[in-house]
């Protein structure tokens, strides 16, 4: 069985503040995304890395994925009250089977 | 442009009620996944499907049935509804990324 444990399972931060994300497991993946979610919603993508020890940026989010593809962690600068949210990691099995992370809540204060 | 739509948003059912929930695309995508959400969890796969008439478990697909007839549909069905049951259920489909619904909200009572 295949798991991803996030952490940390929560987070409350002021604004302004940095903060990293981790995504673990014990088995190799093809890929992995990050997705975040808003209440009532379903998860929208924020990036996907592929290969072992890539590095992505996104604005103020920096994703890495792990040199032997079994961990990756988000790093957030400077977190605005928009960042809040449910923050998910999916790692891909093969072309098309995702296992999502256990999930990290964020929550910025203005 | 729907992308993936699901029907209901909100049902409660009393234990050992039966119900479908229903799934569609329109992006004409092969790959459809159902997930099951807990409150303030991750996601965990029931089932997919990797086209019309291929399905497969994921990994928590007991107490639950799919069927893929068309490209478009992928109908999720609890036969013997049971209170572990409650959560909130996303539809899924994928061209290099996930496209999620906006979920069903199920209770069982």
């Amino acid at each position: 069985t295949q798991l991803l444990e996030q952490s940390p399972q929560f987070l409350s931060i002021q604004e302004g503040e940095n903060l990293t994300v981790y995504c673990n497991s014990s088995s190799v993946f093809s890929s992995l995304q990050w997705y975040r979610q808003e209440p009532g919603e379903g998860p929208v993508l924020l990036v996907t890395v592929v290969t072992g020890g890539e590095v992505k940026k996104l604005k103020r989010l920096t994703f890495q994925f792990g040199d032997a593809r079994k961990d990756s962690s988000l790093h957030i600068t400077a977190a605005q009250p928009g960042d809040t949210g449910l923050y998910l990691c999916a790692g891909a099995s093969g072309t098309y089977k995702y296992i999502f992370g256990t999930g990290t809540r964020l929550k910025v204060l203005a | 442009n729907a992308g993936v739509t699901q029907t209901p948003k909100f049902r409660i059912l009393k234990i050992g009620q039966s119900m479908t929930l229903q799934c569609t695309q329109d992006m004409n995508h092969n790959y459809m996944y159902w997930y099951r959400q807990d409150p303030g969890m991750g996601l965990k796969l029931i089932y997919y499907s990797v086209g019309a008439g291929i399905t497969d478990k994921g990994e928590v697909p007991n107490g639950y049935n799919v069927s893929r007839s068309t490209t478009e549909d992928f109908p999720l069905r609890l036969e013997l509804a049971a209170p572990s049951q409650t959560s909130v259920y996303f539809c899924a489909s994928k061209e290099g990324k996930l496209f999620f619904g906006s979920g069903t909200q199920l209770s069982v009572l």
